[in-house]
């Protein structure tokens, strides 16, 4: 069973403060690293896909970073809002897994006002 | 815009019960998933399908059987429902063959067998 680590589970931060988490995964077999949103009550929606190593991605406020040698990537919120509440699931896609995606518990964010 | 459609945002059913569990997309895409998730687990795959007729076992497929007669259907089916099935069934698709590309999902099925 492959280990894909989420931390931390979950985090409850005030309007303004910027936030950052972490996605480890296996090193070897890297294909790509995806990043998913999950609004309660709403379709997850995806956030990032990455591929190379160094990989830097913005949207907004939201940045990810990759490192497909040590194997773990960030994500960073910038200003958290209260709309940034959600949980944030990140899911390596490997070579020896039959490019399935293997997903982490996520992250919980709570952003009070 | 994507869109893939569940049938059932929550869904209440007895031990024993067959469940269909409908899932929807309207942009041709090849590839669907069933993933379910439980509380302090990554989601979890059940099965998946990358053409019509065509199903392929996840991590998880005990007790649930799929299937795909057209492209754009995915159905996830417990044949004779367990507590242990009640879960969050999310479903996903994607047009496949490229590692870059992202999953489009459903809303979700609560599903509660009691």
């Amino acid at each position: 069973i492959l280990n894909v680590e989420q931390s931390p589970q979950s985090l409850h931060v005030q309007e303004g403060d910027s936030t950052n988490f972490t996605c480890s995964f296996p090193s070897s077999n890297f294909y790509a690293l995806h990043w998913y949103r999950w609004e309660t009550a709403k379709s997850p929606e995806a956030l990032f896909v990455m591929t190379l190593n160094g990989d830097e991605k913005k949207k907004g406020r939201i940045s990810a970073t990759l490192n497909t040698k040590e194997g773990y990537s960030y994500l960073y919120i910038k200003g958290s809002q209260p709309e940034d509440s959600a949980t944030y699931l990140c899911a390596p896609r490997l070579y020896n897994q039959g490019g399935k995606l293997i997903f982490g518990q996520g992250t919980e964010l709570s952003v009070k006002p | 815009d994507v869109k893939v459609t569940q049938s059932s945002r929550y869904l209440v059913k007895r031990t024993g019960e067959k469940v269909f569990l409908e899932c929807v997309q309207d942009m041709d895409h090849e590839n669907m998933f069933w993933y379910r998730q439980d509380p302090g687990l990554g989601l979890r795959l059940i099965y998946f399908s990358y053409d019509v007729k065509m199903k392929e076992k996840g991590d998880i497929p005990e007790g649930y059987s799929v299937s795909r007669e057209k492209k754009e259907r995915f159905s996830l089916i417990l044949e004779s429902a367990s507590t242990n099935q009640t879960s969050m069934y999310l479903c996903a698709s994607t047009t496949g063959g490229d590692e870059a590309e992202k999953l489009f999902f459903g809303s979700g099925t609560q599903l509660s067998v009691l």
